[in-house]
């Protein structure tokens, strides 16, 4: 079972759409989950942190973890055209501290 | 606000060479990682350094790879002789704490013919 899954998509939406971005993970132990984005051609850029389970908002973003499902979300509201960008899940190793991450989702946002 | 910067931003390399790829993480990190994207595939870790030695490596960085900071500032990874299979993006990262965010850098596309 891979660690960490996440559908690759491609997922195209229309402008102003709540997005809903999604990954599974296998180790229950896992503790700390991010949300990156990436544009083609460019470095992973960090979105948003979690720590634990719960939800955390950072203006039109929200992140939720679900650790009784090992299930973690990425939420866009208003969803805008400059959005559209390849989303990567992570997850830190709790030992060692690498970042394992998923397949990433691409996103179209069409004006 | 500080970030990390790789160079080059491309290099193309003949199957065989030696390549040296350049980091410079944030100044007060004291973590740094590699991380490598083949094209379509996921960012997969490479290796982590700590206190001037590799803490964590995983299975892809073999005897052919090696990671040194050879002053206060830079980072680099070094593949001794190119293989075809290590044509991806290379992104170097950094973190202040274990637990702290990684930061990456713009990556540096490596073509092998």
């Amino acid at each position: 079972q891979k660690e960490v899954e996440q559908d690759p998509g491609p997922l195209s939406v229309p402008e102003g759409a709540i997005v809903s971005l999604n990954c599974t993970y296998s180790n229950s132990a896992f503790q700390y989950f991010m949300w990156y984005r990436q544009y083609s051609r460019k470095g992973p850029e960090l979105l948003m942190y979690t720590y634990s389970s719960g939800n955390k908002e950072d203006g039109r973003f929200t992140a939720q973890v679900d650790k009784s499902s090992k299930y973690i979300s990425l939420f866009i509201r208003d969803s805008q055209p400059s959005d559209s960008a390849t989303y990567l899940c992570a997850i830190r190793d709790n030992q060692g501290g690498k970042l394992i991450f998923g397949q990433g989702t691409e996103l179209s946002v069409k004006p | 606000e500080p970030e990390v910067t790789q160079t080059p931003s491309h290099q193309v390399t003949q199957m065989g060479q030696e390549v040296i790829l350049r980091c410079v993480p944030i100044s007060n990190h004291l973590y740094f990682y590699w991380y490598r994207q083949i094209l379509g595939q996921k960012v997969e870790f490479l290796v982590s350094f700590y206190n001037n030695e590799i803490s964590e490596k995983s299975e892809i960085f073999d005897d052919q790879f090696s990671v040194e900071r050879p002053d206060g500032s830079n980072f680099t990874l070094k593949i001794r002789s190119t293989k075809l299979e290590d044509s991806a993006m290379y992104f170097c990262a950094s973190s202040g704490q274990l637990t702290d965010t990684q930061y990456f850098g713009p990556g540096t596309r490596l073509t092998v013919l």
